[in-house]
């Protein structure tokens, strides 16, 4: 299976700031024929469902707010979160999908 | 609008069956793959498996127990957990694959676009 390891576990960030979460894959997550990165992003909050970020490491889901942007190739990649609100706090995973199982990290804590 | 609701018993006894089901709404259950995923209680999220058209793939760990079908007369997909152990309580989401669009031919992505709001399911020794 691909590992992927997430850092930090968790964070504290001021109001707009900005926060910088790292997911870092086993494997290579890029389809050298496609030229495409087989990761995602989701956020999730207590007591709603997971929501979708970011897919292909940095393609924004539609509806998510600009602030949240993706970025990385290959092994190591990154969710950025600028001008953070108040909204943001959540656990956020990464998840490749490059090969099954599908596999994600084990989440990180962003507060404020 | 696009939903997923879980369904099904929130407590299941030790080395017995867990049954699952996830009803959708908004959409054909026949036009995407679906996925179930699992969250125990502090811990991370874990890929159970999903259902293709060309049936279903596992996660290996779990192969041997699990099983998944599609009841495309309800717009359901079900989930069955074989001979569960308190390692198994979590919180059980089913997720719909994504699905890209190029001219008239789809492509179907093993990430997850839309969720639902999870279930809670206990082991009792």
């Amino acid at each position: 299976d691909i590992l992927m390891t997430q850092s930090p576990d968790s964070l504290a960030v001021s109001l707009g700031e900005t926060a910088t979460i790292n997911c870092k894959s086993s494997q290579t997550l890029l389809h050298s024929s496609f030229n495409k990165n087989y990761l995602a992003w989701y956020q999730l909050k207590p007591g709603q469902p997971p929501r979708l970020l970011i897919s292909w490491a940095s393609v924004r889901e539609s509806g998510v707010p600009e602030r949240f942007s993706g970025s990385g190739s290959v092994t190591d990649f990154t969710l950025t979160v600028s001008s953070l609100q108040t909204e943001d706090v959540a656990v956020y995973y990464c998840q490749q999908y490059f090969v099954t199982p599908c596999t994600f990290g084990q989440g990180t804590k962003l507060e404020i | 609008q696009v939903q997923l609701q879980e369904s099904g018993p929130g407590l299941v006894k030790s080395s017995e069956t867990l049954s699952l089901t996830c009803t959708v709404s908004g959409v054909s259950i026949t036009d995407y793959y679906w996925t179930w995923i699992r969250q125990p209680a502090g811990k991370g999220l874990e890929w159970i498996g999903i259902f293709t058209r060309g049936g279903p793939d596992y996660n290996p760990s779990l192969k041997s127990r699990v099983t998944m079908s599609i009841d495309t007369s309800n717009n359901q997909f079900s989930l069955k957990l074989d001979s569960v152990t308190a390692a198994d309580a979590a919180v059980y989401y089913c997720a719909r694959g994504a699905r890209t669009v190029v001219t008239t031919n789809y492509y179907y992505d093993y990430y997850m676009d839309v969720w639902g709001n999870g279930t809670t399911v206990t082991v009792s020794s």
